[in-house]
C-alpha cells in the first residue's frame, strides 16, 4: 500500500537554528498538507499545498514558516528560526480527491 | 468555527468487549469525517471514510456512523483485542474548507486489558 515517508523520525535542534522537515507524499496525489501535535494537544493544521502554491494556512504558519515541493516528489516544512514551543511532532499527509493519507512523523525537539 | 469532541477522553475495558468511541462536532455542514488510530509516538492510520452522504462504513470489527444532522459520529469497535489499544481520532473536513483542512478531535485512548 503506498504510504507517504517523512524524514527525520527525530530531529534535535538548538533554539534559533533552522530546520527542514521532508517529505514525500504519495505519488498520484494533488493535496499536500502539514500538521503538528505539541505533546498532549490535539493534531492542529499548518498549511495546505495544491498545484503548487499555499490553499490555506493556519495562524500558527508564521513568517517563520514556509513549504516547497522542490522537485515534484518531495515537500518540505522549513522552520527558520527554531523556538522552543515549536517541538512537537510535525504530520505529513496527502490526499486524491478525498481521504487523507498521513506520514509517520517528524518529532522535532528543540533545546 | 467548528470544534471537534471525543467521549470518553480514555477508555479502558476487558479483552473481548464490544465498545463505542463518540465524537461530536458544532458545525455538520461538513463534506466528510475521518477515524484515524495513533499508536503511542506513531503517526495516523486511517481506519474508516465517511462521505457526508452517507450513515456509516464497515472495515473488519469496526463499524463507523455518522449523524450530519445532529453532529455526531461513533466508531463501534467489535470483540475487541490488546492489539486495539491506542488513541483513536476524528477528524471532520468542512464544507467551507476547500483546501481539504481538516479539524481534529483531542482523541479517545483505549487500552484492552488481556
Amino acid at each position: 500500500e503506498p504510504e507517504v515517508t517523512q524524514t527525520p523520525s527525530h530531529q534535535v535542534t538548538q533554539m534559533g537554528q533552522e530546520v527542514i522537515l521532508r517529505c514525500v507524499p504519495i505519488s498520484n496525489h494533488l493535496y499536500f498538507y502539514w500538521y503538528r501535535q505539541i505533546l498532549g494537544q490535539k493534531v492542529e493544521f499548518l498549511v495546505s499545498f495544491y498545484n503548487n502554491e499555499i490553499s490555506e494556512k493556519s495562524e500558527i504558519f508564521d513568517d517563520q514558516f514556509s513549504v516547497e515541493r522542490p522537485d515534484g516528489s518531495n515537500f518540505t516544512l522549513k522552520i527558520r528560526s527554531t523556538k522552543l514551543e515549536d517541538s512537537a511532532m510535525y504530520f505529513c499527509a496527502s490526499r486524491p480527491d478525498y481521504g487523507y493519507t498521513f506520514g509517520s512523523g517528524t518529532r522535532l525537539t528543540v533545546v | 468555527k467548528q470544534e471537534v469532541t471525543q467521549i470518553p477522553a480514555a477508555l479502558s475495558v476487558p479483552e473481548g468487549e464490544n465498545l463505542v468511541l463518540n465524537c461530536s462536532f458544532t458545525d455538520s455542514a461538513i463534506y466528510n469525517l475521518q477515524w484515524f488510530r495513533q499508536d503511542p509516538g506513531k503517526g495516523l492510520t486511517s481506519l474508516l471514510l465517511i462521505q457526508s452522504s452517507q450513515r456509516e462504513q464497515t472495515s473488519g470489527r469496526l463499524n463507523a456512523s455518522l449523524d450530519k444532522s445532529s453532529g455526531r459520529s461513533t466508531l463501534y469497535i467489535a470483540a475487541s483485542q490488546p492489539g486495539d489499544s491506542a488513541t483513536y481520532l476524528c477528524a471532520v473536513w468542512g464544507i467551507y474548507n476547500q483546501g481539504g483542512k481538516l479539524i481534529f478531535g483531542q482523541g479517545t485512548e483505549l487500552s484492552v486489558k488481556p
